[in-house]
């Protein structure tokens, strides 16, 4: 079985450009989550789809952060403008909607660097 | 809401001693807890989890973790370490019910000396 996919695995941009980060989860997962982990700290979730509607985005900062997951599977994540502290590794996971709740697989990561 | 504390940051073991890495959570009812693993440029790896059940789970690499609900805690333990166990170790709780999502602990950095 394919694991979580991400892509680009490493983004280095400037202040106040935009970039997308890509994600295809494992086929079959309903659940799809996006975290950021700053150097130093836990994941932190931004937003959790289940299919291709949104169940929180309570924590994404709204003005510049966007995401999307159209027809239910892949998604994409967008930062515009970007910030000197969005600088993190901007992790995909997803999980099953039934069966053993919450288990979560997660993809290797996106690492941006803004300069 | 739910909340993980990790109080160690940063710890170092000879290769062969055992470990034990901290977790306290606070949760209204009966959690989900989970312990992940990542190394260094890599995802983060599920170990372990506990959602009901017998209290001592067991793992993937020779990892165990107990849930004691009167101290608020599900500790992770390793009886002999090994050098490629070097990795940042990260506890987790989720609900029921709702978002589901993982609240995450800081982390605990391990360092496996020979």
């Amino acid at each position: 079985e394919a694991g979580v996919a991400q892509s680009p695995r490493y983004k280095i941009i400037e202040k106040r450009q935009s970039v997308a980060f890509w994600c295809n989860p494992i086929s079959g997962h309903a659940t799809l989550y996006w975290y950021q982990q700053i150097l130093g700290q836990g994941p932190k979730l931004l937003i959790q789809f289940q299919n291709n509607g949104v169940v929180d985005d309570s924590q994404l900062p709204k003005d510049r952060f966007s995401a999307e997951r159209l027809k239910g599977v892949d998604s994409t994540l967008k930062i515009q403008p970007a910030k000197l502290e969005d600088s993190a590794v901007y992790l995909c996971a997803s999980s099953h909607t039934t069966g053993i709740p919450n288990e979560q697989f997660f993809g290797p990561g996106t690492r941006l660097t803004v300069l | 809401a739910q909340s993980v504390t990790q109080p160690d940051i940063h710890i170092t073991v000879s290769e062969g001693a055992s470990l034990e890495l901290r977790c306290n959570y606070s949760y209204g009812a009966t959690p989900y807890l989970f312990w992940y693993v990542q190394s260094p440029g890599q995802g983060l790896q599920l170990l372990l989890k506990y959602f009901s059940g017998d209290t001592l789970v067991q793992g993937i690499k020779g990892f165990e973790a107990e849930f004691k609900r009167s101290q608020s805690s599900f500790n992770l333990r390793k009886p002999s370490v090994h050098w490629s166990d070097a990795a940042e170790y990260f506890c987790a709780v989720a609900s029921y019910t709702g978002r589901r999502a993982l609240t995450f602990g800081s982390g605990t950095r391990l360092q496996v000396q020979p």
